[in-house]
């Protein structure tokens, strides 16, 4: 089946721990993206990628690091530096970046820190 | 940066009724989404609005563009119990140097007890 998968579902992290959440899809999307959802908000966008080996920062990218080696993979990495990482995380990929109103998302992954 | 007011915050429906709620913003939208999102699950999209004054419909859902691209509505007429959720608008401003969403905070819709 098509889709995107982001593992894990549940992930802790310590205080001054980076943790790495995984984002996979195989739609054959060249775009794909990081939201953080914080209770009673809306998604946020943290960064996005348009195509291999490029990625920009959206509207709260401090304290996140992101890499975009393989076309199917953009993983997202919570640093020390982000001091409220406890969020629901979700990845979402499109067809391409100039049809973003076509993405898809994937499960999410709830961070809680210890 | 842009925002987008989403109301009602909560709502409460019972089986059969129609229900409505909308999304406003202080700037102008080219495309407006509506989203359903389950507990624990990613927003999946319901409808995609890209004219002003638009109006489709999905099923039992109904929704429309503003004509003044800054206000957006969705209808779910009939309701059952599986319409249970959370409902995001999200605006799309196209720009040269990339596409980005602008979400509106949400609209839990819940059961009457």
């Amino acid at each position: 089946d098509g889709g995107i998968t982001q593992s894990p579902k549940y992930l802790f992290r310590k205080e001054g721990q980076n943790v790495t959440l995984s984002c996979e899809q195989n739609l054959n999307h060249d775009a794909m993206y990081w939201y953080r959802q914080d209770p009673g908000q809306g998604l946020r966008l943290i960064y996005y990628s348009q195509i291999v080996n490029d990625f920009q920062k959206g509207d709260i990218a401090e304290g996140y690091s992101v890499s975009r080696e393989k076309k199917e993979s953009f993983p997202l990495t919570v640093t020390s530096a982000q001091k409220n990482p406890t969020a629901f995380y979700l990845c979402a990929s499109s067809i391409v970046a100039s049809r973003v109103e076509t993405q898809y998302f994937g499960p999410g992954t709830r961070l809680l820190v210890l | 940066g842009q925002q987008l007011n989403q109301s009602p915050q909560y709502m409460f429906i019972q089986e059969g009724e129609d229900v409505s709620m909308n999304c406003t913003s202080s700037s102008i939208f080219n495309t407006w989404l509506w989203y359903k999102q389950e507990p624990g699950e990613g927003p999946v999209l319901l409808i995609a609005l890209y004219k002003a004054g638009e109006l489709t419909s999905n099923g039992r859902l109904t929704a429309q563009f503003g004509i003044t691209r800054k206000d957006s509505f969705l209808n779910i007429s009939a309701s059952i119990p599986s319409d249970v959720g959370i409902y995001f608008c999200a605006g799309l401003l196209h720009k040269a140097a990339g596409n980005k969403l602008t979400f509106g905070g949400g609209t839990r819709v819940l059961v009457k007890p």
